[in-house]
């Protein structure tokens, strides 16, 4: 089984308004969260993180993701949207042995 | 892309034939992964070490070798008995909670 689903292959938003790509995991135990950003023909850039302590978690690039324990959901969130947010974005979740596992990824496009 | 180089960034397999991906580290972590990009499916583990001459099969580990001799090293082959071997391949190291990717190779089967 999946241990991170993100249902959305594709997001669409106008510039300047919010965005926000879903993410739900299906690990025991307190889980360690990440965001992913990666640019075409590019490696993953990291946005931000979910340990433990608050669960709205701020990151890079103005993004933040809220981290739900009972949805066990842990939504990527940004107030206003660029052009330049365009990308691939990935939710993954560390498992033991401290291998990462990646959600399908969602493509965001924010329009003009 | 922080301290990890991968090479080459753009590489051609003919068929039957074995290659190496190079990823090269400069930041002292001791754990390595390989992972693998095909469209809509995410990145999938192929291997991983957390050790220098130590490393353990990931979800995909068939078809594909590593050695890890030195720390700053990590090194993939895919061999000939990887019957779909094109695709995006992407190193990353690990230490505490944090986790550096390279830039990737892509491979292509000609």
């Amino acid at each position: 089984a999946q241990s991170v689903a993100q249902p959305e292959d594709q997001v669409n938003v106008a510039e300047g308004n919010p965005l926000t790509v879903k993410c739900t995991y299906s690990v025991s135990g307190n889980p360690y969260l990440f965001w992913y950003v990666q640019y075409p023909n590019r490696g993953l850039q990291f946005l931000l993180k979910y340990i433990t302590g608050d669960n709205l978690v701020k990151g890079s690039y103005g993004f933040e993701a809220e981290f739900n324990k009972s949805q066990t959901s842990f939504h990527l969130k940004k107030p206003s949207a660029l052009v330049s947010d365009s990308a691939l974005y990935f939710c993954a979740v560390r498992e033991r042995d401290y291998k990462l596992s990646f959600g399908a990824g969602t493509t965001v496009t924010v329009r003009a | 892309d922080g301290g990890i180089t991968q090479s080459p960034k753009y590489l051609f397999r003919k068929e039957g034939q074995n290659v190496t991906l190079s990823c090269e580290q400069n930041l002292n972590h001791d754990a390595m992964y390989w992972y693998r990009q095909d469209p809509g499916q995410g990145l999938r583990l192929i291997y991983y070490s957390q050790i220098v001459n130590d490393f353990q099969k990931g979800d995909i580990a068939e078809g594909y070798s590593v050695s890890r001799e030195k720390k700053e090293s990590f090194p993939l082959t895919v061999t000939s008995a990887q019957k779909n071997p094109t695709a995006f391949y992407l190193c990353a190291t690990m230490t505490g909670d944090g986790y550096t990717f390279g830039s990737g190779t892509r491979l292509t089967v000609v």
